[in-house]
């Protein structure tokens, strides 16, 4: 799988718009673009994945790049709540093959103030 | 409520008392896994399965046990604790598509261990 990098660390005034930018250069065509967070200590939360094409669900927006290098994902409007770690994953598509694994980075940790 | 529960929460135990840590989930998931997360290593796969009675190995199984005869249980099992087993555990689950990606990972709340 392709490997990610991340900023370590962000900060975003609560109620505006977090971008969160991840970088996959060595991203194959078959590899998706999945997002998790890990609030402290607890389990990881999906968040959204994507291919080529911008998705959006009701907790974020994933902007991917036409060539598809970096993406980024956006928390539209930031609550104190969505102060945690996100990962940037990148996987390839799979059937029913063994493994499955995820490898979560160090991630960025966005704090969102007051 | 679709989740994935664990069971227990904390635990401090003494090294070679055998202790299972059970996952259930109610999202009738084929693919569940089981992995550790440390300071500064981030999260490694301990063992997965792809369905019931089909279990292997992932990339951190030593001393380590798991077991799936129902699909909704995943249960890991430590038949010899030791300090270096310390650690926060989490239990994962998916289903799988016929083609195209996989479905995103639910994760339990965790598991923090403590092997004096």
């Amino acid at each position: 799988d392709a490997k990610t990098t991340q900023p370590t660390s962000m900060d975003c005034a609560e109620g505006r718009a977090a971008n969160l930018p991840c970088n996959h250069s060595t991203i194959s065509g078959n590899e998706y673009v999945y997002w998790y967070r890990q609030i402290h200590s607890q389990g990881p939360q999906y968040i959204i994945h994507g291919l080529k094409n911008n998705e959006t669900n009701e907790m974020a927006s994933l902007i991917i790049t036409e060539d598809r290098k970096s993406s980024t994902l956006i928390l539209p409007h930031a609550t104190l709540r969505d102060t945690a770690v996100y990962y940037c994953i990148v996987r390839v598509a799979r059937e029913k093959t063994s493994g499955s694994r995820l490898t979560f980075g160090e991630g960025t940790q966005l704090t969102v103030n007051p | 409520e679709a989740q994935v529960t664990q069971n227990p929460r904390y635990l401090i135990t003494v090294t070679g008392k055998k202790l299972t840590v059970t996952c259930s989930q109610n999202m009738n998931h084929e693919y569940m896994s089981w992995y550790r997360q440390d300071p500064g290593l981030g999260l490694r796969q301990i063992y997965y399965s792809m369905n019931v009675e089909v279990t292997d190995k992932g990339d951190v199984p030593e001393g380590y046990k798991v077991s799936r005869k129902e699909k909704r249980n995943f249960p890991l099992i430590l038949e010899s604790p030791s300090p270096n087993q310390t650690s926060l555990y989490f239990c994962a689950s998916s289903s799988f598509l016929r083609t195209g990606s996989n479905q995103p990972q639910h994760f339990g709340d965790g598991t923090r261990l403590s092997i004096l």
